[in-house]
């Protein structure tokens, strides 16, 4: 079935450095989520990409879906330890099944 | 709004015992799923169901069943416990959009060690 693969898996940063997860299929993807789950909480959603090329923001982070809507990044400039958690991405896996990456795990040094 | 509901928040089993994960929304999500989230391996979904009545396989539903017979509930069965399925489980629920799931809405989670 669907799989996206996400890398890097862990990610540790000093407040107020960058940060950016990616996300790949190996086939086109109709649309992708990006979820965020703090330490010991529940993935909450971030946005949806639906078109190809697209770019959104919110605030620090900036959502990109690829031309050939086979990749997607999240990048958060100047982090600050709200961002601390574990990012997922997920995309349509089958008839609405929603597949999600293996996250990557995101810690940060004030 | 509750949003979505999952009891228990904590459980502990012995191997082969069965039991009962409950799942309840009251946003009137026609979609419903379940998924394992263990380290390193991001959240993989066992069942989902996209209406009562509707239930269908995900990416490992091995020693797992659902039923759906209303909107609101979609509960979780462990057959036979096995060391294997500790994990955190969380349920979730969703607006159906054109030929794809909408943003999904969690629960708490809940977390089985299975001895």
């Amino acid at each position: 079935g669907q799989q996206v693969m996400q890398i890097p898996q862990y990610q540790h940063v000093q407040e107020g450095e960058d940060f950016t997860t990616y996300c790949n299929s190996s086939t086109t993807l109709s649309n992708i989520q990006w979820y965020k789950q703090r330490p010991g909480g529940h993935p909450v959603f971030l946005i949806q990409l639906v078109k190809s090329g697209e770019v959104k923001k919110q605030k620090r982070l900036t959502f990109q879906f690829g031309e050939a809507k086979k990749n997607s990044s999240l990048h958060i400039t100047a982090t600050q330890t709200t961002d601390v958690g574990t990012y997922f991405c997920a995309g349509p896996g089958g008839a609405q099944k929603l597949v999600f990456g293996q996250g990557t795990r995101l810690t940060i040094n004030p | 709004n509750a949003g979505v509901t999952q009891t228990p928040k904590f459980q502990v089993l012995k191997t082969g015992q069965s039991m009962t994960l409950q799942c309840a929304q009251d946003m009137n999500h026609e979609y419903m799923s379940w998924y394992r989230q263990d380290p390193g391996m991001g959240l993989r979904l066992i069942h989902y169901s996209v209406g009562a009545g509707i239930t269908d396989q995900g990416e490992v539903p091995n020693g797992y069943n659902v039923s759906r017979s209303t909107t609101e509930d979609f509960p979780l069965r462990l057959l036979s416990a096995a060391p294997s399925q500790t994990s955190v489980y969380f349920c979730a629920s969703s607006v159906l959009g054109t030929g794809r799931t909408g943003e999904l809405f969690f629960g708490e989670g809940s977390r089985l060690t299975v001895l």
